[in-house]
């Protein structure tokens, strides 16, 4: 089974500074990884995803998270952050073998200030 | 826009009824995912249809029921409702079932149980 730790609940910042949002993960086996952005009222959408190769995934509206499989983490950053990336994110974990299960953390609420 | 649709927006019942909310893919798509997200539990993987047959269960009541119908869309049967069932339920959606393939998202289902 697996498990996702998102390490902070809610980080605020101030527009045009970089943000990091942190998840740490948990498996026996190996895993494929997303991060998801939930905009007030919406569903989710996929930013990026982690599926093999290069450690370093570039995702929509400038994000990027890196894969670090030693310390079990994926964290997703962004230079420069704007009012518009206001949002909850989610990081979430599917074991690479099998049916795609997500397994969601429990989401980080990005607030951005002017 | 998704592509992924889900009726009704919201939906408010009382303690032990039943209601069935109701999910159309986007065109294309094999998969039928259902998500419940609530305030104490966070994301959730419910069950997973590809092409009319079930292919995953998460953590899914007994109470809670789905199918997936020949023109693909699904729907989810939750019966003798509790006040805890109250929650918002997302569809998901994805051209195969596969780990690595993208879940596209509906705007959900708004569930009040009272």
């Amino acid at each position: 089974a697996q498990s996702v730790t998102q390490l902070d609940s809610q980080v605020p910042v101030f527009e045009e500074a970089p943000v990091e949002l942190r998840c740490n993960y948990s498996s026996s086996v190996s895993v494929y990884l997303f991060w998801y952005v939930q905009y007030p009222n919406q569903g989710l959408q996929l930013l990026l995803k982690y599926l093999s190769g290069s450690t370093l995934v570039k995702g929509i509206n400038g994000f990027e998270a890196e894969f670090n499989k030693s310390q079990t983490s994926f964290h997703l950053r962004k230079p420069s952050v704007h009012i518009s990336d206001t949002a909850e994110y989610f990081c979430a974990v599917s074991g690479a073998q099998g049916a795609q299960k997500l397994v969601f953390g429990q989401g980080t609420r990005l607030t951005i200030n002017p | 826009d998704s592509g992924v649709t889900q009726t009704p927006k919201h939906l408010i019942t009382a303690t032990g009824q039943r209601v069935t909310l109701r999910c159309s893919p986007r065109s294309g798509d094999l998969s039928v995912y259902w998500y419940q997200q609530s305030l104490d539990q966070g994301l959730q993987f419910l069950i997973q249809y590809y092409n009319g047959e079930e292919r995953a269960k998460g953590n899914i009541l007994e109470r809670f029921s789905a199918q997936q119908f020949p023109d693909l869309h699904s729907e989810l049967n939750l019966s003798s409702l509790e006040l805890g069932d109250s929650a918002l339920y997302f569809c998901a959606s994805s051209v195969e079932g596969t780990p690595w393939k993208t879940q596209y998202f509906g705007p959900g289902t708004r569930l009040l149980v009272l």
